[in-house]
Order: structure tokens, then C-alpha cells, then sequence
């Protein structure tokens, strides 16, 4: 069974930064797309970031781009994301989430999913 | 940018009832719309990819149609379990990016 963690959430003052891990296990890491995909609360799923199977590309959603950085340490089957200068409006539960087809192939649906973790940005 | 737009927000059902959901894609996509179920405290569940195809271990009462720009999500009998809420998700992939969108959601109660 895959299996995707997400870690590194809590409560950050704004204007600050925070970085999210995404612990993986039980299939070939580095041959999938992985994605960061948030939900605040009262609001809908709301798509953050891709990172390509080998790195080689990465593209992030509007209110994002500029301040948070998608990663990966294909090494040590590890997905992260770097978010800095945040805003109140980032508040939400952040979810990893890998791509059903490996390789980067052009399907861009989300198969497997992490638990989530909280970010809370609030002074 | 391609947009989806989800319709109704929220309905409330009866068990056994069969339960439509639809999404509008601003533009042509193909048969590339999926559907998620994601309910309180839980991880986001896909049930149909591209369109019309049922992810392994998901029940068959629940199915997708359409293409183009218009397309339907559908619960045949609804179940107390399937109480949660529903997005579609699309994505555009042009002018060398990637950007992927998830309609508003729809809210299924019983």
C-alpha cells in the first residue's frame, strides 16, 4: 500500500516561513509526479505545486508563485515545500499527493494522498 | 486559464437516491476531468479519471460522463458512507506550464 506523511505543519506568525516534508514508502519514488495541494478552512481543495518524477520541472498556483518552492530528495523519498513570506490566507492543511501514472506522462490525476498537515499562520 | 465550475454547492439527499453533480470547463478539455471525495479529517479520495473511468476499489454506484466542457458526476443509490464533499478537477497545460484547478466542491448530505 502507498504511503505518503506530511510533517513540519504548526503555527507560524505571518510574514514568516515554514517548510512541509512528505515522507514516502511502498513504491518507486522517483518515478512519480508529486503535488502539494492545500485546503482552508470553510473553503474548497485548492491545487499549491508540482515537481516533475526527476525534478527536472516544477510550476506552482498563483498565490503561491514567488513565495513557496516545491523540491525533492528522490534519495531519500522525500517531498518538500519551502513557504515564505506567509500570509493569513495560507492557512489550510497542506496534502502531498502522487500522480497515478509514472513519468511525468501528461495525467495529471492524484491517486494517493497523505493525512495532511496544519499550517496555521496568525500572529 | 481553464476554470471549472462546480454545480450545486450543496444538496441533501435521501438514502437510495441517485445524486448528479456537474462540472463546466471554460474551455475544451477533452476528457480530462477527475472527481474526488473528500470527507472531514480524512485524506481527498479520486474516484473517476478522465472523465468516465472508475479508480480501482471505488464502488460502482459511483460514475462520471461527459466531455468537452461539460461534464457529470453521478451516485446511483446514495449511501450513508458517501456523505462528504466532491470536486472535479481539471488542468491546462499550455504555453509551457502546468496548472491544475479543482471546481468549488460540492457538499452531499443525507
Amino acid at each position: 500500500q502507498v504511503h505518503l506523511v506530511e510533517s513540519g505543519g504548526g503555527v507560524v506568525q505571518p510574514g514568516r516561513s515554514l517548510r512541509l516534508s512528505c515522507a514516502a514508502s511502498t513504491f518507486t519514488f522517483s518515478a512519480y509526479g508529486l503535488h502539494w495541494v492545500r485546503r482552508a478552512p470553510g473553503k474548497g481543495l485548492e491545487w499549491v505545486a508540482v515537481i516533475w518524477y526527476d525534478g527536472s520541472k516544477k510550476y506552482y498556483g498563483d498565490s503561491v508563485k514567488g513565495r513557496f518552492t516545491i523540491s525533492r530528495d528522490n534519495s531519500k523519498n522525500t517531498l518538500f515545500l519551502e513557504m515564505n513570506s506567509l500570509r493569513a490566507e495560507d492557512t489550510a492543511v497542506y496534502y502531498c499527493a502522487r500522480e497515478r501514472t509514472p513519468y511525468s506522462t501528461g495525467f495529471y490525476y492524484l491517486d494517493y494522498w497523505g493525512p495532511g498537515t496544519l499550517v496555521t499562520v496568525s500572529s | 486559464d481553464v476554470q471549472v465550475t462546480q454545480s450545486p454547492s450543496s444538496l441533501s439527499a435521501s438514502v437510495g437516491d441517485r445524486v448528479t453533480i456537474t462540472c463546466q470547463a471554460s474551455q475544451d478539455i477533452y476528457s480530462s476531468l477527475n472527481w474526488y471525495q473528500h470527507k472531514p479529517g480524512r485524506a481527498p479520495q479520486l474516484l473517476i479519471y478522465d472523465a468516465y473511468n472508475l479508480e480501482t476499489g471505488v464502488p460502482s454506484r459511483f460514475s462520471g460522463s461527459g466531455s468537452g466542457t461539460h461534464f457529470t458526476f453521478a451516485i446511483s443509490s446514495l449511501q450513508p458512507e458517501d456523505v462528504a464533499t466532491y470536486f472535479c478537477q481539471g488542468h491546462d497545460d499550455t504555453d509551457d506550464t502546468l496548472l491544475l484547478t479543482f471546481g468549488g466542491g460540492t457538499m452531499v448530505d443525507i
